[in-house]
């Protein structure tokens, strides 16, 4: 059992939806990560986040350390949000990921 | 400022054949990791360092050496190649200390062993 989970697995919508991706860990953490991987490309950074929530653009990430979950949030969703987004959290002197959310916005 | 290195992108290998994957970061990074990604898998580290001198093991570290000379260079070395091996590969790395740091990764190495 991966011990960072995320859901959904994979995700369509139009453009313009609102989308939420979740992601839930056994353990407790010193911090969480939301990464980005399009199609074929490299893996970038979103948000690294400890308590609360950060807003970057129409990206907005929260993690509720009690109940050991985080959310990645996009408004306004448009094509080029399409891509692998990935939870990852810090345990120790290791990093262990989810195994991502592909997300496809049509136009 | 170059961010995180890592070559080559593309290399196809004979089994029992032996290659290294280079990394190098030029941000003064304690910790640097090496990870494959395969379909369905997600990310699984390999070996991580959290400072020159300093190796450990991941989750899949057979087959697989580093090493760590300095802070700037984590290579990855495969002795004996096998098809198992195919797989994309990424270095990344963060800074530590009282907190850790936002990471960086390198492009990725997609590796085939035929």
């Amino acid at each position: 059992k991966n011990e960072v989970e995320q859901s959904p697995q994979n995700l369509t919508a139009q453009e313009g939806e609102f989308i939420t991706i979740n992601c839930s860990y056994s353990v407790g953490i010193s911090a969480l990560h939301w990464l980005q991987q399009h199609p074929g490309g490299g893996i970038v950074s979103l948000f690294m986040l400890s308590s609360g929530k950060k807003k970057h653009g129409r990206l907005i990430a929260t993690i509720n350390i009690q109940e050991k979950h985080s959310s990645l949030h996009i408004t306004a969703s448009h094509p080029r949000d399409s891509a692998v987004y990935i939870c990852a959290q810090n345990r120790d002197d290791k990093i262990i990921f989810g195994k991502g959310t592909r997300l496809h916005i049509l136009p | 400022n170059a961010g995180v290195t890592q070559t080559p992108k593309f290399q196809v290998l004979k089994t029992g054949q032996s290659m290294t994957l280079q990394c190098a970061q030029d941000m003064n990074h304690e910790y640097m990791s090496w990870y494959r990604q395969d379909p369905g898998m997600g990310l699984r580290l390999i070996h991580y360092s959290v400072g020159a001198g300093i190796t450990d093991q991941g989750e899949v570290p057979n087959g697989y050496n580093v090493s760590r000379s300095t802070t700037e260079d984590f290579p990855l070395r495969l002795l004996s190649a096998a098809p198992s091996q195919t797989s994309v590969y990424f270095c990344a790395s963060s800074s530590r200390g009282l907190a850790p740091g936002e990471l960086f990764f390198g492009e990725g190495s997609r590796l085939t062993v035929l």
